[in-house]
């Protein structure tokens, strides 16, 4: 399996815009991740889903941001309108069941000017 | 929720030396106790982990142990190398809600 698989890897866009990032799981993990990075707040859980359902949103800052998880293999996680606070690298991360270990992608950098 | 710190926030030690990073956290019910490594544009990656009916893990330079009274446990590594350099995090875990949250992080620096 070639891992956790997020797109694009670098993301530039005005302050506005829509911004959409993309996460591929392992394949046969029941359990998807999406986390924010920043200098300040450390590595903050967002949302995460099992078996495709959102389980707890509580850490999704604000009504701008959205995710969702349409099949198995695919999650979106939307910023809209995007702000430049906003800035951090996102992270998707995935495992079988949330016992063991969890597999991260290689992150979103993300910069709102 | 789980309220988790970590201390130090930096580390600072000289290639040979030993490492402790410890980590404190609120819920009692925590039964998984694991700990990644996040080096430089990576994503973080599992080194690590105890779960709550042993007190004590070893993996060849690294060690974990856990005080589950004291509510905190501990991550260990002997004979630094500069590779050990990176930003460690702890999430401890109460299984039954599934919830994988980190905590502050250590920065870890081992100079040659």
């Amino acid at each position: 399996d070639a891992g956790v698989i997020q797109s694009p890897r670098h993301e530039v866009t005005e302050m506005g815009q829509e911004v959409t990032l993309r996460c591929k799981p392992i394949s046969g993990h029941d359990y998807l991740f999406w986390y924010r990075q920043t200098m300040m707040r450390g590595l903050e859980l967002l949302i995460y889903f099992n078996n495709n359902v959102p389980i707890d949103d509580s850490g999704m800052p604000e009504d701008r941001f959205s995710a969702k998880m349409p099949n198995a293999s695919f999650s979106t996680l939307k910023i809209q309108p995007s702000e430049p606070r906003d800035s951090a690298v996102y992270f998707c991360a995935s495992t079988p069941n949330a016992r063991v270990e969890a597999f991260f992608g290689q992150g979103t950098r993300l910069t709102v000017v | 929720g789980e309220n988790v710190e970590q201390h130090p926030s930096t580390l600072s030690v000289q290639e040979g030396d030993s490492a402790v990073i410890k980590c404190t956290y609120s819920d009692s019910a925590s039964n998984y106790f694991p700990w990644y490594k996040q080096e430089l544009g990576k994503g973080p990656q599992l080194i690590i982990d105890i779960r709550s009916n042993v007190g004590e893990k070893k993996d060849q330079r690294i060690a974990v142990t856990l005080n589950k009274t004291a509510k905190h446990f501990s991550l260990h590594i002997t004979e630094t190398q500069p590779e050990d350099s990176a930003v460690y995090f702890c999430a401890p875990m109460n299984t039954g809600f599934q919830k994988l949250v980190f905590g502050t992080g250590t920065r870890l620096l081992v100079s040659p």
